[in-house]
């Protein structure tokens, strides 16, 4: 069972908006640890998409944003297209199992 | 631009040790401070492994921490894994990645390799 907390799947259709939470606990998020955000397609390597809570890497769209607010943090993807369709994962650090946790992921589907 | 390629066999029987690679291009690995291992079962999500900074210390997530091995060989330009007697649930597709550490309070991982599947199978 994953320390961070994120709901199975979400959906939309394209143009909508989704949004995917995370949620860890006291010795993770809401210890003031950052939320970090990952991109995985089928058969690829996650690709880091937001880092720092809020922060995108140079390249990925601003259709991209995300908040963090105590224990809980949310991913939102505007405008949605095909394209999105993937995996995503939020990571963050837990100082009661010394080491780096993620959520059990969300898998996004465009109507 | 780093960019991080695993290699090592896909098919390890079960009680033998799984060996992977990480090896490092478009860069010295010297240029980082810290290297990851994080494995994904079929089918399942992401499970971080283990961190090692180039101290010497080392993060091992508990459940395989009296079985794993993380190095480093900067000769070489490359970090290793290292599970030993490995079981069927240890069946996972592994990645390397670089993990970067803004702060005490941000770390994230960036870039990754592709990874590689290993099978624990007789």
């Amino acid at each position: 069972q994953a320390v961070l907390t994120q709901p199975p799947s979400v959906s939309g259709a394209p143009g909508q908006t989704v949004s995917i939470s995370c949620t860890g606990g006291t010795s993770s998020t809401g210890a003031g640890y950052d939320v970090h955000w990952y991109q995985q397609f089928p058969r690829t390597a996650p690709k880091l998409l937001i880092y720092d809570n809020t922060h995108r890497p140079s390249g990925v769209p601003d259709r991209f944003s995300a908040s963090k607010s105590g224990t809980s943090a949310s991913l939102v993807i505007t405008g949605l297209q095909a394209a999105d369709e993937a995996d995503y994962y939020c990571q963050s650090f837990d100082r009661s199992l010394r080491g780096w946790v993620f959520g059990g992921g969300t898998k996004l589907t465009v109507l | 631009q780093l960019h991080l390629q695993e290699s090592g066999p896909g098919l390890v029987r079960p009680s033998e040790t799984l060996s992977l690679t990480c090896a490092v291009s478009g860069g010295s690995i010297t240029t980082t401070s810290y290297w990851a291992w994080i494995r994904q079962p079929p089918g399942k999500g992401l499970e971080w492994i283990g961190t090692l900074y180039s101290t010497g210390s080392t993060y091992y997530t508990p459940s395989l921490k009296s079985r794993l091995t993380i190095s480093v060989d900067t000769s070489k330009n490359q970090f290793s894994l290292k599970l030993s007697s490995v079981t069927a649930s240890d069946t996972a597709v592994y990645y390397c990645a670089i993990l970067y550490s803004a702060n005490w309070y941000s770390n994230w991982f960036d870039p990754w390799g592709p990874g590689a599947l290993v099978t624990v199978s007789s």
